[in-house]
This record gives C-alpha cells, structure tokens and sequence, in this order.
C-alpha cells in the first residue's frame, strides 16, 4: 500500500498564481521528499525535509513537514507555465530500509 | 542532469517472451533502483541494488529479476512478460541510500506487452 497519498490529485492555476499541494502519509518517517514530473521524462528531485524540520524553501518552493498530523504541503509561489508539471512525495520510514515509497502525485496545471 | 542512460526507450513485445532492459550510470553511485509507473499508483520499486551483486526485492517483484555485475549497469528482466507488466520503467540512483538522499532518474522505457 502506498505510504504517501497527494491532495488535490489535479490543480489547474493561473500563472502567477500560488499553488498548493498537500501529501498525507501513514507511518513515522525518517524524511520526506518532494519530485518534480515533467510528461515524458523522469522525475527530477526538488527538496527533502527531515522528521525534525518544520519547514524549508528553495528558491520559490517551501515545503513544511506536520509530523503530528502526518502531513506535508509544497507550495509553489507566483507559479510560471513551466511549472506545469506532475508533483509526487515520497516518504522513507523509520527502520532500515534503503526504500522510497512514492505517492500517486498531483498533476499542476499553469495557465499562461 | 545526471549520467543516467536507459534502453531501451520503448518497446513492443509478445506476451511469453524474455525481456531486458538496462540502466547504464556514469556517476559511479552505489545505489541503483528498478520503478514502475501506472496510471494511479504513482512510482512501485521493483528492486533495488546497494552495491556490485547486491541486490534485494521492493514491493512488486514478482515476474521480475535484476543482475549487477558492474558499479555502472544494472539490468532488469522479465522471464515471461505478461500483459500486466505494459508500463513505464524508471531506473534511479542515489550516492547513498535513497531515504537519506535525493535520488536521480532516467528518462524511463515505455514497455508494451501484446
């Protein structure tokens, strides 16, 4: 079963705009991480974020992390139609394992 | 981008047959992983490798088996494909273990079993 789930599964915006995403998970993790789809290619890393940070930004990304609540949201500010794109988190869970468990993503839509 | 190259990018072939498909890296990283993509379930790990001949399963590895024999290639084979295994592969690698590391992707094969 997948261990982190996205919210909305599609987001369609105005450039410029903000976009929200929000990722649930089940389990205690170890860290979280955020990926970027473009159609046709591979996923492309964009931000990690530990069980012991509440939030981080890279350039126009902030990602927090609610430990509690099991929840984590990735917003994208003053969105650019190049952001169009498919948005996945992944999870790692406390043991040992080397593994990733990915979402089923949120498909962000940027009107030009 | 990272030196990942898959290949093939696509292919069509018969239920029954074997299949291969290899990942080739050029980053020298430890850790390589086998991904599939279908509609609604996001990426699933195959397998995954943390080293030359090691090698342990992910959550759907059945019909599925891998080999490393070399640092920058590794191969995943389907004995028999089956119609359920038409999807997009994805191979990744990471410096260290992917839960503590960002980790890098090919561009993926799009596989279509008859």
């Amino acid at each position: 079963s997948q261990q982190g789930e996205e919210d909305p599964q599609a987001l369609s915006i105005q450039e410029g705009e903000n976009a929200t995403m929000n990722c649930s998970y089940k389990t205690s993790i170890n860290n979280l991480q955020w990926y970027r789809q473009n159609s046709g290619r591979g996923l492309v890393h964009l931000i990690l974020i530990r069980s012991n940070e509440r939030e981080k930004h890279s350039g126009r990304l902030r990602v927090t992390l609610d430990t509690s609540k099991k929840s984590s949201s990735l917003l994208i500010t003053a969105s650019r139609a190049a952001d169009t794109a498919s948005y996945f988190c992944a999870t790692s869970w406390m043991d040992s394992s080397y593994k990733l468990i990915f979402g089923s993503g949120t498909r962000l839509l940027v009107r030009p | 981008d990272a030196g990942i190259t898959q290949s093939p990018r696509h292919k069509v072939t018969e239920t029954g047959t074997p299949v291969t498909l290899r990942c080739h890296q050029t980053e020298n990283h430890r850790y390589m992983y086998w991904y599939r993509q279908d509609p609604g379930h996001g990426l699933r790990l195959i397998h995954y490798s943390y080293g030359v001949k090691d090698t342990d399963k992910g959550e759907v590895s059945d019909g599925y088996s891998v080999s490393r024999s070399k640092t920058e290639d590794f191969l995943l084979t389907l004995e028999s494909a089956t119609s359920s295994q038409t999807s997009v592969y994805f191979c990744a690698i990471s410096e260290e273990a992917g839960r503590t590391q960002p980790q890098h992707f090919g561009d993926g094969t799009r596989l279509s079993i008859l």
